[in-house]
């Protein structure tokens, strides 16, 4: 069955560096990926979206790669802020417009 | 242009008793989604609609569950006998008709609480 995987261990970074998150899939060719912020005790915020023929896609201090052969997709937040503390998921297209989610990684950010 | 609305925010039931959530999806909008999050567990698919039909609700319990879009109003979720294990957050998300993504757009969720 179609399965994506994130990083289960929180992870903690020091303000101003680069954090990078990881999503890897089995068993599906999504046409495009996506990833979301989810803060505590709200919905998920849509972030970046990239197509499977795109390399590499960036919005401003974010930065997201996917590379379908390793069928990952990299997730980075360069100079990061403690404001960027949040749970991030990533998301591939499904079949029927039904998206598959990962469970999230959450990352800290500490001042 | 206002976001996605869900009500109540919070719900509280007793064992036995009906819930029914409400989404207002995006003004634009024609396709609802809804998910149910555990703590310290992802996103669990639910049901997908368009106006006056259900598209897929392989997600959704078979029993207690129902989801409904009308031509007008919002969409409701409704469980019916609500038992313990219902308890969790249901969040509602929106896309827009015909779009070529499926980018969502969330509501801030109700938080359901069985005693």
């Amino acid at each position: 069955s179609q399965k994506i995987e994130q990083n289960s261990e929180a992870l903690n970074i020091q303000e101003g560096k680069t954090a990078t998150l990881t999503c890897n899939y089995t068993n599906y060719s999504p046409a495009y990926l996506q990833w979301y912020r989810q803060d505590p005790g709200r919905g998920p915020v849509f972030l970046l979206l990239i197509r499977e023929n795109e390399k590499e896609k960036r919005k401003e201090r974010l930065k997201v790669t996917f590379d379908t052969t390793l069928k990952q997709s990299l997730f980075h937040i360069t100079a990061s802020q403690p404001a960027d503390s949040a749970t991030y998921l990533c998301a591939l297209a499904g079949n029927n417009r039904k998206l598959i989610w990962g469970l999230g990684t959450s990352l800290a950010v500490n001042p | 242009n206002a976001g996605v609305m869900q009500n109540p925010r919070h719900l509280v039931r007793r064992r036995g008793q009906e819930a029914r959530l409400r989404c207002s999806p995006m003004k634009g909008h024609s396709h609802v989604y809804w998910y149910r999050q555990l703590p310290e567990e992802g996103l669990k698919f639910m049901v997908y609609l368009q106006k006056e039909n259900i598209i897929d609700e392989s997600g959704m319990p078979k029993e207690r569950f129902s989801a409904e879009f009308p031509k007008e109003g919002p969409s409701i979720l409704r469980i019916q006998q609500v038992v313990r294990g219902d308890s969790a957050a249901y969040f509602c998300a929106s896309s827009p008709l015909g779009a070529g993504t499926d980018t969502q757009y969330f509501g801030p969720g109700t938080r359901l609480t069985v005693l």
